[in-house]
């Protein structure tokens, strides 16, 4: 039982190159999420995906898409990068839709630099 | 605009000490609270969710939340070295999490 796992873990990408973060779980959790993490700037929701199918902007959608692939897999992709978007990346998955909130688990993260 | 906001840290306690973590939150909305830590270089564990006003205890944690005054703590008991990490405040509203932008936490032997 690997939890969420995220690949690749670390990635250098010239100013407008395009890439995409894979992230993946196996504890059959209907929400995913992709955050960004910043010094000084704590975490902060890029898009979650609330069930298989469904997938919404959260506070910083600019620059990014995703896809979730099937129940398993969530992507988030960089079409043209920008130095702004260096950062670390973490996925998370949780177990419940709709008003509740489970906990969420973190992948492992991947630390991105765009030069 | 939903905000976490905790104290600012750095924060130093000594081996076996009591350190108090803090932060207020702004959305009324927001009915579950969380405790992240993480260390350096890793992603957020979760260590304590409350969900209702007064304190949760569990071990050396305790949490306590007061949704009149919009605070969330933690504290932890008989601190050790292996407590010295970032400790992330964290907020729900409609299941989309705001977190705090941490306190880093250092005990020292």
């Amino acid at each position: 039982n690997a939890g969420v796992t995220q690949t690749p873990k670390f990635q250098v990408l010239k100013t407008g190159q395009s890439m995409t973060l894979q992230c993946a779980q196996d504890m059959n959790h209907n929400s995913m999420y992709w955050y960004r993490q910043d010094p000084g700037m704590g975490l902060r929701l890029i898009y979650y995906s609330a069930s298989e199918g469904t997938t919404d902007k959260g506070e910083v959608p600019n620059g990014y898409n995703v896809s979730r692939l099937n129940k398993r897999e969530f992507s988030l992709r960089l079409e043209s990068a920008a130095p702004s978007q260096t950062s670390v990346y973490f996925c998370a998955s949780s177990g419940r839709t709709g008003g509740d909130t489970d906990t969420q688990y973190f992948g492992p993260g991947t630390r991105l630099t765009v030069l | 605009q939903k905000e976490v906001e905790q104290n600012s840290g750095p924060l130093s306690v000594p081996e076996g000490a009591i350190a108090s973590l803090n932060c207020t939150y702004s959305d009324r909305g927001s009915q579950s609270f969380f405790w992240y830590r993480q260390y350096s270089g890793k992603s957020p564990e979760l260590i304590m969710s409350i969900y209702s006003n007064g304190d949760k205890e569990d071990g050396r944690f305790t949490a306590q939340l007061n949704k009149a005054s919009q605070y969330v703590s933690l504290l932890i008991r008989d601190s050790q070295p292996s407590d010295s990490a970032t400790y992330l405040c964290v907020g729900d509203s409609n299941y989309k999490l705001t977190f705090g932008k941490g306190t880093l936490l250092t005990v020292n032997p």
